[in-house]
């Protein structure tokens, strides 16, 4: 099975503020890497596919890059909203999907 | 709309039994993959089990193979995990998850909790 290594596992930082995320997969992955956000108590949300491909209705604020094993999420402006728990998922080979274990972004 | 609604969570004792449905609306629910992915308390994402579209090609993580069975009744619109033997590890909320014109998994339930202790 693929493993995915979000780092940080959490972290903190301003309304306004730029904001990066990298997710590390095991092997190579191609550009088969996803972007979710969650929010306490409710389902996760799609925010990027296909490593760089902004989903429909979300933020122009939101962007992802990387292919192979290393990806980034990020984040340009931070706004109160976009304070959530974020995970990455690879569907290059599956199954299983997985996951990365989370990357909590807290408000400084 | 596109829709999938999650219903049958509950409290359970470890051993015993329990049956998810998902409802799904909005969309032709007979062309597509479904899949199951729980999250334990305070804990990240783990994909459980996936149906193709006519339920014939089904697959399990392995920590519930063996014990959980996924179905479909694509006449109803139903989605189902039966999950038997359960242990105090299962306990989680559960995803019902569908990917419509994406490779990934765009249409999430609300989830169901399944609490399993004595």
């Amino acid at each position: 099975d693929i493993q995915m290594t979000q780092s940080p596992s959490s972290l903190s930082a301003s309304v306004g503020d730029r904001v990066t995320i990298t997710c590390r997969a095991s092997q190579s992955i191609s550009n088969y890497l996803n972007w979710y956000q969650q929010k306490p108590g409710k389902a996760p949300k799609l925010l990027i596919y296909f490593a760089s491909t902004l989903y429909s209705g979300v933020p122009s604020r939101f962007s992802g890059s990387g292919s192979g094993t290393e990806f980034t999420l990020t984040i340009n402006k931070l706004q109160p909203d976009d304070f959530a728990t974020y995970y990455c998922q690879q569907s290059y080979s599956v199954p299983p999907d997985t996951f990365g274990q989370g990357t909590k972004l807290e408000i400084k | 709309e596109v829709q999938l609604v999650e219903s049958g969570g509950g409290l359970v004792q470890p051993g015993e039994s329990l049956r998810l449905s998902c409802a799904a609306s909005g969309f032709t629910f007979s062309d597509y993959w479904m899949h199951w992915v729980r999250q334990a308390p305070g804990k990240g994402l783990v994909w459980v089990s996936r149906i193709n579209p006519d339920g014939s090609i089904i697959d399990y993580a392995d920590s519930v193979k063996g014990r959980f069975t996924i179905s479909r009744d694509n006449a109803d619109k139903t989605l189902y995990l039966q999950m038997n033997s359960l242990r105090s590890e299962d306990t989680a909320v559960y995803y019902c998850i569908t990917l419509v014109g994406v490779r990934a998994f765009n249409i999430w339930g609300q989830g169901t909790m399944v609490t399993v202790s004595s």
